[in-house]
């Protein structure tokens, strides 16, 4: 079965650009979380997308947003760039269970830099 | 407040010792579950150990194995006879439920392991 895919896998913007990243969650899980790792605030949840809506949030500005299809590929977007954006974007899929428990597994990630 | 702690912020061995990285959580919760992922220089997370709280049993996967002990909150990684392919850095995971029934991960800071030829 095919692992979490992430595109692109590298990017450089520029400050005040906004940027979409995607990711496809392994074949049959319907939750896709996203997370910032930067070297100073280590893994850091940004929010969390199930059957198309946002089941949870993490504390980041409302520049971040994300959203989910009904095929449960998701997509996450940061608008106006800022320096500190510059970070590995990991995306992680789980299958739900009735136990409401799942494990993660997580994408390659998109390596983001922001000049 | 429920955190992860991974006081070791760097190990090197040299291949074929033994190494064991260090994992202490504090939770309220009863139930919850602990992890270890590897993240090679490639940047993706692996996963690699699942315990939930009510099972401490110690695991062993060949080279791999996990000391989950709650009397000191602690979930233990000792890789036996480390090769130069274990350099990663390594995180240890907490979850539990929120009060909405969904889960939520709690991330320590990493291990950066490093297996010297």
């Amino acid at each position: 079965k095919a692992g979490v895919t992430q595109t692109p896998r590298y990017l450089i913007k520029t400050r005040g650009q906004q940027v979409t990243l995607s990711c496809s969650p392994i074949s049959g899980h319907r939750s896709v979380s996203w997370y910032q790792q930067t070297p100073g605030q280590g893994l850091q949840f940004l929010f969390e997308y199930f059957s198309e809506t946002q089941r949870n949030k993490g504390n980041f500005p409302g520049r971040f947003s994300g959203r989910q299809f009904s095929n449960s590929r998701s997509e996450m977007n940061v608008s106006t760039l800022e320096l500190g954006d510059s970070a590995l974007y990991l995306c992680a899929s789980s299958l739900e269970s009735s136990g409401g428990f799942k494990t993660q597994y997580f994408g390659p990630g998109t390596r983001l830099l922001v000049l | 407040a429920q955190k992860v702690t991974q006081a070791q912020t760097e190990i090197s061995v040299v291949e074929k010792e033994d190494v064991t990285l260090d994992c202490v959580y504090e939770t309220r919760d009863t139930t919850y579950y602990l992890f270890w992922y590897k993240q090679p220089p490639s940047g993706e997370l692996v996963f690699l150990i699942r315990r939930n709280s009510f099972d401490e049993q110690n695991e062993i996967s060949g080279r791999y194995s996990w000391n989950f002990q709650k009397s000191t909150s602690s979930f233990n990684f000792t890789i036996t006879a480390s090769q130069v392919v274990d350099s990663a850095v390594y995180f240890c995971a907490l979850s539990e439920e929120r009060t909405s029934g969904t889960y939520k991960y709690i991330f320590g800071t990493g291990t950066r392991l490093k297996v010297l030829a």
